[in-house]
């Protein structure tokens, strides 16, 4: 596609409940990045996927979180056993190699906000 | 513990004046530096970067300025225009470090350029 897509843009669920989010990133880029922003914050590492392996997954706050990308291309960042703290808006973002951190940076997808009430 | 600190939530300038932007970092280990700006309902979009091995990188009318001994930087705009209006994020990577891939972000800066 054209850009990163993330759906849903939106997502309210009860405390406890399971949630998916799902990103598309830019066809052909091999890298992808999830990050978490809450409120009044900047976004913060979650994970990093080369292919379809996560290489860094060091920014997932706890076990509850677990994201995949089987084919390499989509992911689905799932959060088990939602609590309030998980509100955020959860952003993903793709880049050519994994050197997002440089150059051009990464292309970022506009976001899932997720409430937990 | 904040990394990448931009100490000003806020700025407002008119139009046609400079805006500049702070940014200080405390790990010593960045040595990639970036600035990203941010639409609400919108994800971060790259703006300017600059390395650590430069002190000055310019692209239309923005500028990025590093001062590498106070572990500071600054982003310029001029002239400054209403379309500017959003939020500045400043980011860090560390190349050498082996993490070239992750960026760690300062909390923003909400621009506000008045007509």
């Amino acid at each position: 596609g054209a850009g990163v897509s993330q759906t849903p843009s939106n997502k309210v669920t009860e405390k406890g409940k399971y949630v998916e989010l799902r990103c598309d990133p830019i066809s052909g880029h091999t890298a992808l990045y999830w990050y978490r922003q809450s409120l009044g914050q900047g976004p913060e590492f979650l994970i990093y996927f080369q292919g379809t392996g996560a290489a860094d997954d060091s920014g997932l706050p706890n076990d509850r979180f677990f994201a995949v990308r089987p084919e390499g291309s989509v992911s689905t960042l799932k959060i088990q056993r939602t609590e309030r703290g998980d509100s955020a808006v959860y952003l993903c973002a793709s880049s050519a190699s994994g050197t997002g951190g440089m150059s051009g940076g990464y292309t970022f997808g506009s976001g899932t906000r997720l409430t937990v009430v | 513990d904040q990394q990448v600190k931009q100490n000003s939530p806020s700025l407002s300038v008119q139009e046609g004046r400079i805006s500049i932007l702070n940014c200080d970092y405390t790990n010593s280990m960045f040595d990639y530096f970036l600035w990203y700006k941010k639409y609400p309902a919108e994800g971060p979009t790259f703006l300017i970067s600059i390395s650590s091995i430069k002190d000055k990188n310019e692209d239309g009318r923005f500028t990025v300025f590093l001062n590498k001994s106070a572990k500071h930087l600054s982003l310029h705009i001029v002239p400054s225009q209403p379309g500017d209006s959003a939020v500045y994020f400043c980011a860090a990577s560390a190349l050498r470090g082996g993490s070239n891939y992750k960026l760690t972000f300062g909390k923003g800066t909400l621009l506000t350029v008045n007509p």
